[in-house]
């Protein structure tokens, strides 16, 4: 059972801003351990898309955004296209586990 | 540009092992750590641990210690991944990413590679 939740699914309409949460204890993002997203289309490897909260990586368009508050960490996706439809997952650092942990990922929809 | 090319699949059967390599280019091999990461089919990513390409040091998610080995060969550029008594629930896509640090992102990754464990 991972220690980073988030939820099932989620869907939009083409244009539309979704947003993916990913909730964590204080021993992961509640103690300020950064938190990093992969975005996994179907049939492809992950490929990350916030590193450190909130940075972009070269080349992910400014429609991907990240941020925290507390034992949570978000993803925003603004301007929804069907290419964006795969999976999506938050990771971070958790001191009970002395290790990296992934949550447990979030299936996009765009309807 | 920077690439991970991991080896193809891989059919095992129950308690022998794997070994799966990630040949990397474009980018000082030295200077990186790399990850590994495995996907059981339908499933989510799982963090198996860290090797540095630096000094060779080693960090293992608690599930793996004892039954996995990462390393790195600097004169082919190439990290591996062993796995040592496989079970049927090994069966999984195993990723290799490059991670600057232990505890950091991987910020580019492999293709991934399908081994199946199968009597």
């Amino acid at each position: 059972q991972s220690v980073l939740t988030q939820p099932p699914s989620v869907s939009g309409a083409p244009g539309q801003r979704v947003t993916v949460a990913c909730t964590g204890s204080s021993s992961n993002i509640g103690a300020r351990y950064d938190v990093h997203w992969y975005q996994q289309l179907p049939g492809a490897a992950p490929k990350l898309l916030i590193y450190g909260d909130k940075y972009r990586p070269s080349g992910v368009p400014d429609r991907f955004s990240g941020s925290k508050s507390g034992t949570s960490a978000f993803l925003a996706i603004a301007g929804l296209q069907a290419e964006d439809e795969g999976d999506y997952y938050c990771q971070s650092y958790d001191s009970s586990l002395s290790g990296m942990l992934f949550g447990g990922g979030t299936k996009l929809t765009v309807l | 540009q920077v690439q991970l090319v991991q080896s193809g699949g891989e059919v095992k059967r129950p308690g022998a092992s794997v070994k799966v390599s990630c040949r990397a280019s474009g980018f000082t091999f030295t200077t990186y750590g790399f990850t590994w990461v495995r996907q059981a089919p339908g499933q989510g990513l799982e963090w198996m641990g860290w090797n540095s390409a630096y000094n060779g040091n080693t960090h293992y998610a608690k599930k793996f210690q004892g039954r996995v080995t990462m390393t790195t060969d600097a004169a082919t550029s190439t990290a591996y991944l062993e796995v040592r008594s496989l079970r049927s629930d090994d069966t999984a896509f195993y990723y290799c990413a490059r991670e600057k640090w232990a505890n950091s992102y991987g910020d580019y990754w492999g293709q991934g590679t399908l081994v199946t464990v199968s009597s």
